[in-house]
């Protein structure tokens, strides 16, 4: 059971190049999220998906799109890169929390982008 | 208020001290309240979770205090190993299951 997956661990572009960061995830979980986070900032969401087949837009969705491919798999694209999307991705996906309407959420390792 | 506020530290504190963080937030509806763990330049990991007045695992304590809106994070007996940044993390006031990450709060125990 490896949890949430990620790749690439590591990247580095250059303004206007694409690229598509993949996670997955085998626990079964309806719900995955992408985050990217900033020094000194927390977590920021990106976009997430409730369900297979469905995504919405979180707080920072500018610049991004994504692809919910099937439960296990949830991936983000950025169709022109800028340094202002130079950050840590991070890849989660949860499962609901008994008796609440709150999910609890597992993160993937991260990929780490740099764009020049 | 900011949805979820924490002061970022450093706490530098010894070995086997006791240390405290407060975390506030805005959302008086929240019924589920977690802390999270982050090392450098790791992803975050589930400490714990907190549903009721609060929860103990070991020599960590969650306190939730639902009057003042805010929660805490007790470490007794702090190892070296505890060293890492501490995310407090609630309901988002926005529909949904979706979660508010706070800044988090920079823990480092020297020997």
């Amino acid at each position: 059971n490896a949890g949430v997956t990620q790749t690439p661990k590591f990247q580095v572009l250059k303004t206007g190049q694409s690229m598509t960061l993949q996670c997955a995830q085998d626990m079964n979980h309806n719900s995955m999220y992408w985050y990217r986070q900033d020094p000194g900032m927390g977590l920021r969401l990106i976009y997430y998906s409730a369900s297979e087949g469905t995504t919405d837009k979180g707080e920072v969705p500018n610049g991004y799109n994504v692809s919910r491919l099937n439960k296990r798999e949830f991936s983000l694209r950025l169709e022109s890169a800028a340094p202002s999307q130079t950050s840590v991705y991070f890849c989660a996906s949860s499962v609901p929390v008994a008796g609440t309407s709150t999910d609890t959420q597992y993160f993937g390792p991260g990929t780490r982008l740099t764009v020049l | 208020r900011k949805e979820v506020e924490q002061d970022p530290g450093p706490f530098n504190v010894p070995e086997g001290a006791t240390v405290a963080f407060n975390c506030t937030y805005s959302n008086s509806a929240s019924q589920s309240f977690f802390w999270y763990r982050q090392d450098c330049r790791k992803e975050p990991k589930l400490l714990m979770s907190v549903y009721s007045s609060g929860n103990e695992d070991g020599r960590f304590t969650a306190q939730l205090n639902r009057a003042s809106q805010y929660i805490s994070l007790l470490i007794r007996d702090s190892k070296l190993s505890d060293s890492a940044t501490y995310l407090c993390v609630v309901p988002g006031e926005d529909a949904g299951n979706m979660l508010t990450f706070g800044g988090g709060t920079r823990l480092m125990v020297k020997p």
